[in-house]
C-alpha cells in the first residue's frame, strides 16, 4: 500500500513569505505527527493530531507556525512570515493509536524547505 | 535541554562484526523507546522498539538492551552488513502519561565497511 507522501518534496521561498506544506497519511492511520529536522540532528517535534484535533501542539515554535487536519486525514503545516532560521526538512509521519499508545510512526520523505 | 542523547556521531565497523549503537535520555517518565535507520533524502523507518518493563527485545540481527536504572539504551547489529550503513536515531515517549511525543537524540551515522 502507498505509504506517507509529502508535497512538495522541496520548497524555496523568500523571507517573509507564507508557505504550506501538505502531507497524506497512510489510510486508517489516526495519528499524525508533524517534525522538524535540522542538518546534524535528530527530528524535533512540533505537533501531534489525533484525528482532527491537535492532541499536543507543544512544539510548534511560535505563532507564525500553524497546523491543520480538518477531516482527519490530511494535514498542511502553514508557516507565516517565514524566517531563514525555518529552513530545515519537515517531516510527517502517521500511525495507528492502540489502546496501550504503542505508536510506531511511519515517516514521509519529508520537504525540504529553504528560505532565503 | 537534550532529553535524548546520542554522544557519538558517527561509527565505523567491519562487516561480520558487531555494532552497538548508545543512547541515553534524562526524562524518567520516558517508558518506551525506539530506533530508527535513516538512508539519506528518506524518512526515517522504524526499526526495533522496547518497553520499559521488559530489558531486552531481539528481532533477527537487532537486538536493544534497556537499562533503567543508568537511564541508557543500546541497539546491537550482529553481524553487520554493509547495507546496515545509514543514519541510526534513538526515539523515547512517556505512553504511560499519555503522551505520544516523541524525543529523537541527534543520531549516529553507522559506516559498515565490506
Amino acid at each position: 500500500g502507498a505509504g506517507v507522501s509529502q508535497t512538495p518534496s522541496n520548497k524555496v521561498t523568500e523571507k517573509g513569505k507564507y508557505v504550506e506544506l501538505r502531507c497524506d497519511p497512510i489510510s486508517g492511520h489516526t495519528a499524525l505527527y508533524w517534525y522538524r529536522q535540522s542538518l546534524g540532528q535528530g527530528p524535533e517535534f512540533l505537533i501531534y493530531f489525533q484525528g482532527t484535533g491537535a492532541a499536543d501542539d507543544s512544539g510548534l515554535p511560535n505563532d507564525r507556525f500553524f497546523a491543520v487536519r480538518p477531516e482527519g486525514s490530511v494535514s498542511t503545516l502553514k508557516i507565516q512570515r517565514t524566517e531563514r532560521g525555518d529552513s530545515a526538512v519537515y517531516l510527517c509521519a502517521s500511525s495507528l493509536t492502540t489502546s496501550g499508545g504503542v505508536n510506531e510512526q511511519f515517516f514521509g520523505p519529508g520537504t525540504r524547505l529553504t528560505v532565503l | 535541554d537534550q532529553q535524548v542523547k546520542q554522544n557519538s556521531p558517527s561509527l565505523s565497523v567491519q562487516e561480520g562484526r558487531i555494532s552497538i549503537l548508545n543512547c541515553d535520555y534524562t526524562n524518567s517518565m520516558f517508558d518506551y523507546f525506539l530506533w530508527y535507520k535513516k538512508y539519506p533524502a528518506e524518512g526515517p523507518t522504524f526499526l526495533i522498539s522496547i518497553s520499559s518493563i521488559k530489558d531486552k527485545n531481539e528481532d533477527g540481527r537487532f537486538t536493544v538492551f534497556l537499562n533503567k536504572s543508568a537511564k541508557h539504551l543500546s541497539l546491537h547489529i550482529v553481524p553487520s552488513q554493509p547495507g546496515d550503513s545509514a543514519v541510526y536515531f534513538c526515539a523515547a515517549s512517556a505512553v504511560g502519561t499519555g503522551g505520544f511525543k516523541t524525543i529523537f537524540g541527534a543520531g549516529t551515522r553507522l559506516f559498515v565497511k565490506a
